[in-house]
């Protein structure tokens, strides 16, 4: 079955304590998204991929890392989370300028 | 930087009404796709428009792409309660095909 994986699902932390949200897919896409999604805001892009080793900031960046070693992988890690960092994670992945595909969700809680 | 604004924030309407959400870019968009995403889950892609002008259909859902490729609109004819959920635009914009900005996005209640 064609999907995007995330995990952890749910993970309550607490501010500094570094952390890593895996993304995984299996349909072969060349890019891969990092989106946050806050009430009234609607989904912003944190990172992106257009393919392995080629990674890009998205709108908002700052406090989070990326990399995409593989094809499959797009790891979001945050180095030292703060609680503005309180949000739900998607990753997402599409071949060409094609649909999005998007994974289950991550909802994080820095304290 | 781009912005896709989107409007109405929320919608509640009874089950059989119809419901409209719209977007606007400040710039050309190279083409626009629709998301719908159910309560506590995730964007799931609906439809992608990239003509000037286009007018797509899926069943009750109607999409249009405005003639200078800067609005959008979805219209759903008839309600039901399995349309609940929060719609979202997302453009794209010049040779950064695969960079979507999305819209803030509509939340529909619909009332049985």
């Amino acid at each position: 079955e064609a999907q995007v994986t995330q995990n952890p699902r749910y993970l309550i932390t607490v501010t500094g304590k570094k952390l890593t949200v895996t993304c995984s897919q299996n349909m072969n896409h060349e890019y891969m998204s990092w989106y946050r999604q806050d009430p009234g805001l609607g989904l912003r892009q944190i990172y992106y991929s257009m393919n392995v080793e080629v990674t890009d900031k998205g709108d908002v960046p700052e406090g989070y890392k990326v990399s995409r070693k593989e094809k499959r992988n797009f790891p979001l890690i945050l180095e030292s989370p703060s609680p503005n960092q309180t949000s739900l994670y998607f990753c997402a992945s599409s071949s060409g300028s094609r649909e999005q595909f998007f994974g289950p969700g991550t909802r994080l809680t820095v304290l | 930087g781009q912005q896709v604004m989107q409007i109405p924030q929320y919608q509640h309407v009874q089950e059989g009404e119809d419901f409209t959400t719209y977007c606007n870019s400040s710039t050309t968009l190279s083409n626009i796709q629709w998301y719908k995403q159910r309560p506590g889950g995730h964007p799931v892609f609906l439809i992608q428009l990239v003509k000037s002008g286009e007018v797509k259909k899926q069943k009750r859902l109607t999409f249009q792409f405005g003639e200078a490729k800067k609005n959008s609109s979805l219209h759903i004819t008839a309600t039901q309660t399995t349309d609940v959920g929060t719609y979202f635009c997302a453009g794209s914009y010049g040779g950064a095909t695969n960079k979507l900005i999305f819209g803030t996005g509509t939340l529909l209640a619909v009332q049985p």
